[in-house]
């Protein structure tokens, strides 16, 4: 059973702060994802990761960056919160290949930024 | 570019009736397309694939190359089926398969 974890289900930042959201999986997967989620735009990509110290950006990257050290870890970091950036954030994980559409979600951090 | 329309965010139904989630898309390739389900207080997850032409829950999408559309369908809506629901596209990429999805559908089934 694949378990996809991230590291807080809430969280309150002022603005300004740095914000780091960790995500963990433990399925050995190689594709890591982070989405931001919001009513009415559906789920829009911020960073992926294809392999340890790989990253690339998505739809959205402005104001955000990742960091993967460990196959297992994928962190967004949100170098200084602004209100806009409140929204739910959503880690998944996949596979590499014929099997890689079918990602892997955590439970999500809602992020408030005040 | 990849674009994934949604074009109902609520859908209202009552128990047994039929419902039908549209979904249309834009691609210049192949599209493989699936629909995701988030139930409450749930994790997102993958309801089915359009390759796999397979039944879950009762629900079925059939892809139309003509029309650009996903729409998921089911004859008789249960009120378990209440949920959001994303339809998605796959791009490829280095990471092989990148998902774009659309903006959700909020499906609600009354008793």
């Amino acid at each position: 059973d694949v378990k996809v974890t991230q590291s807080s289900r809430y969280l309150v930042k002022r603005t300004g702060e740095k914000v780091f959201l960790e995500c963990v999986q433990d399925m050995d997967h190689e594709n890591m994802f982070w989405y931001r989620q919001d009513p009415g735009l559906g789920l829009r990509l911020i960073y992926f990761s294809y392999d340890v110290k790989m990253k690339e950006k998505g739809d959205i990257p402005e104001g955000y960056s990742v960091s993967r050290e460990k196959k297992e870890r994928f962190s967004l970091i949100l170098e200084s919160a602004s209100t806009n950036q409140t929204s739910m954030y959503l880690c998944a994980s996949s596979s590499p290949g014929l099997l890689s559409y079918e990602q892997y979600f955590g439970p999500g951090t809602r992020l408030t930024v005040t | 570019a990849q674009r994934v329309t949604q074009p109902e965010k609520l859908l209202s139904v009552f128990k047994g009736a039929p419902v039908e989630l549209k979904c249309n898309y834009s691609y210049s390739g192949s599209p493989e397309l699936f629909w995701y389900v988030q139930y409450s207080r749930q994790r997102l997850q993958l309801l089915l694939r359009h390759i796999s032409r397979e039944s879950i829950k009762g629900f079925t999408a059939d892809l139309n190359k003509g029309e650009t559309s996903f729409h998921l369908k089911k004859p008789f809506a249960q009120e378990e089926d209440s949920a959001m629901y994303y339809c998605a596209l796959s791009g490829h990429n280095n990471a092989g398969n990148m998902l774009t999805f659309g903006g959700g559908t909020r499906l609600m089934v009354k008793p």
